[in-house]
Formats: structure tokens, C-alpha cells, sequence
């Protein structure tokens, strides 16, 4: 199943604006993460944000956290050409078998251009 | 640390042969995870094991599939027989397991399998 789903599915500015990405979840959540994926590349980490947090900084990542609308946003200011990667949202859902799975988003695909 | 070491970086197999990934997870993490990446499907995850043993492995699209944790350095994602729709991206992943779902993953670099 897919936990968050992220909006645009792609989003291309000129390098030095800022971007935002949208996510949006279904269920409660305790956290959401976001993570950054590189064209060939694994992905990796950026930030993670706690329910009871509603903005959380990250060098030149802003992300902020909604839990009554159920969504979540990722703001990347002065962007970069090295900032293009497709970003993902992440959150955790309890399975049957009683376990926590992080569920991920199909992507947003930034492209800076330089 | 080198991070999560995933073998091989890529491989391209004829539909019926067996294909075997292989995983290394960063030293001291105690949960791994495989994924599958494709762009219909974005990633999904194959099954999960805590201190070795398996979880939840309820993503594993059928009995085709089967995955190991041998020891605490290793793991495999076998496929037998291989199909052309088994063709995408495999991720390996580890973390501290944390409490509630606070889980932070790292990913290794992935395995490309593309079979014919």
C-alpha cells in the first residue's frame, strides 16, 4: 500500500529558486522522513520530523509537518544544480505481523537547471 | 563504514535462471531490508529482518522469491526461476532498529536485474 504519495511528480526551476515538495499520508504517524535518491543511486537520508514537531531545519531543507491534514512538505532553498534527485517521503506502518514498515512515495523528480 | 555493499551492481539473466543478490549491512545495525524499485510500482519492501530473523516478509511476491540472514554481515535475495516482470532495481537497506517506526534506513547502492 502506498502511506504518502508526493506532489508534483515533477517540478523543474532554475538553479537559486527555491522548490517544495508535498506529501500526503493515510494514517496516524509518529514520524515521516524524507530521502533524496541520485540517478543510479541508493537513497539517502535527509531529514526525519516527530509528530509533535510542526517545522524542523536542516541546513538549506525546511520541512514541516501537518498531522491534521495528514501531510507534510519539503522546502529547498537556493537550489542547486547538484540538488537535482527525485525526493521521497517516508512513513511508518504497522503491518499484521506487528511491525513497523516505512512505506515510501512514488517521488518527486526536481531538475535544477543551471 | 563503506555503507551497505550490494552484489552485483547489475545483472542480466534469461528468464528461468536462477539470480541471487547479495547484501552486506553496516556493522552494529541490527535490521535489514530489501526493496524493489520499479517505475510502476516505486519501491516496495520485500521483507524485513530484525537480529536475523525474518519479520515480515508478506512483500514477497511469491514463492519464487526467497531471502536469508545466514549472520549478521550478510544476506541474500534469491530469485528462482526468474521472470522478465522480476526486472528492477533491488535495494538492500539497514538501521538501528528504533522504537515506534523511528527507523532511519541505509541504503546501499542497489542491484539492477534485468532478465530477458
Amino acid at each position: 500500500s502506498q502511506q504518502g504519495e508526493e506532489d508534483p511528480q515533477a517540478l523543474s526551476i532554475q538553479e537559486g529558486e527555491n522548490a517544495t515538495m508535498n506529501c500526503s499520508y493515510k494514517t496516524s504517524i509518529n514520524n515521516l522522513q524524507w530521502y533524496r535518491q541520485n540517478s543510479g543511486r541508493g537513497l539517502v537520508h535527509l531529514i526525519l520530523i516527530r509528530s509533535n514537531e510542526r517545522e524542523k531545519h536542516s541546513g538549506r531543507l525546511r520541512v514541516t509537518l501537518d498531522t491534521s491534514k495528514k501531510s507534510s512538505s519539503l522546502l529547498i532553498t537556493a537550489s542547486r544544480a547538484a540538488d537535482t534527485a527525485s525526493y521521497f517521503c517516508a512513513s511508518p506502518e504497522l503491518t499484521g505481523a506487528g511491525s513497523y514498515q516505512l512505506t515510501f512515495g512514488k517521488g518527486t523528480k526536481l531538475s535544477v537547471i543551471p | 563504514d563503506a555503507g551497505v555493499i550490494q552484489s552485483p551492481r547489475h545483472e542480466v539473466t534469461e528468464m528461468g535462471q536462477e539470480v541471487t543478490l547479495r547484501c552486506k549491512p553496516i556493522s552494529g545495525h541490527n535490521s535489514l531490508f530489501w526493496y524493489r524499485q520499479t517505475m510502476m510500482r516505486g519501491l516496495e519492501l520485500l521483507i524485513y529482518f530484525n537480529n536475523n530473523v525474518p519479520i515480515d516478509d508478506s512483500g514477497m511476491p511469491e514463492d519464487r522469491f526467497s531471502a536469508k540472514m545466514p549472520n549478521a554481515s550478510f544476506s541474500t535475495l534469491k530469485i528462482q526461476p526468474s521472470e522478465p516482470r522480476d526486472s528492477a532495481v533491488y535495494f538492500c537497506a539497514s538501521s538501528l532498529a528504533g522504537g515506534s517506526g523511528a527507523n532511519v534506513l541505509t541504503f546501499g547502492a542497489g542491484s539492477r536485474l534485468t532478465v530477458l
